[in-house]
């Protein structure tokens, strides 16, 4: 079958690091994606790897490891407007995403 | 502003009334998806579209359906609603099957409460 695990939540002060780790089990995998959702409102995209590796995009970076079946997303320099939750989602051989529950992150000054 | 439009955004109903939720993308993407959130859990796949014309059964179904009649529009409809299906329903789209961009974009959600 196909599982994910990631925090329920996590909290950080303002101006450090997070990271965010997502832990999968797959048959099949086609990409590991990132998404940003803040309190009552949709989700939106911030990541997508195939490939093992970082990605990184601006304050927000991105890693993947397929033999691990790991994720992690750093965020850096954290400002108060990250406060949200950050949902790792696979997708598995037939293109279909799985999400994980999502990590409600808090940002204290 | 490009994007997807859902409505409506709130709306309580009584148990056993038929419920739809309408969903219209002006991005000319082939692939819409339905899904739902509930509190602890990841969003759950309920149907899918990979092409006008075309749909599919996702993760959880049953007491759902679907209809693309063409590329902008995916309505979802509740036969009968129950208590069960008090979420918040999310549609999206993306520009391929493969997601070889990506990237899927999504409603601003409909918050259903079933009574």
């Amino acid at each position: 079958g196909q599982n994910i695990d990631q925090p329920t939540e996590m909290t950080a002060t303002e101006g450090a690091i997070v990271q965010i780790n997502c832990t999968y089990q797959t048959s099949g995998f086609n990409g590991l994606f990132w998404y940003q959702q803040h309190a009552g409102e949709a989700p939106t995209f911030l990541s997508y790897n195939v490939l093992d590796g970082l990605e990184e995009k601006g304050r927000f970076s991105s890693f993947l490891s397929r033999s691990k079946g790991y994720s992690y997303l750093l965020l850096k320099e954290l400002q108060m407007k990250d406060s949200a939750s950050y949902l790792c989602a696979l997708m598995d051989s037939n293109y279909q995403l799985i999400w994980g529950a999502g990590t409600k992150l808090i940002i204290k000054p | 502003i490009a994007g997807i439009t859902q409505a409506p955004t709130s709306q309580i109903l009584a148990a056993g009334r038929r419920m739809t939720l309408r969903c219209t993308q002006d991005m000319r993407h082939n692939a819409m998806y339905w899904y739902r959130q509930d509190l602890g859990l990841g969003l759950r796949l309920i149907h899918y579209s990979n092409t006008a014309g075309t749909t599919g059964k996702g993760e959880v179904p049953d007491g759902y359906s679907v209809s693309r009649a063409n590329t902008d529009d995916f309505p979802l409809t509740l036969a009968s609603a129950v208590p069960s299906q008090t979420s918040v329903y999310f549609c999206a789209s993306s520009d391929s099957v493969d997601f070889n961009t990506g990237e899927l974009f999504f409603g601003e959600g409909s918050r259903l409460t079933v009574l």
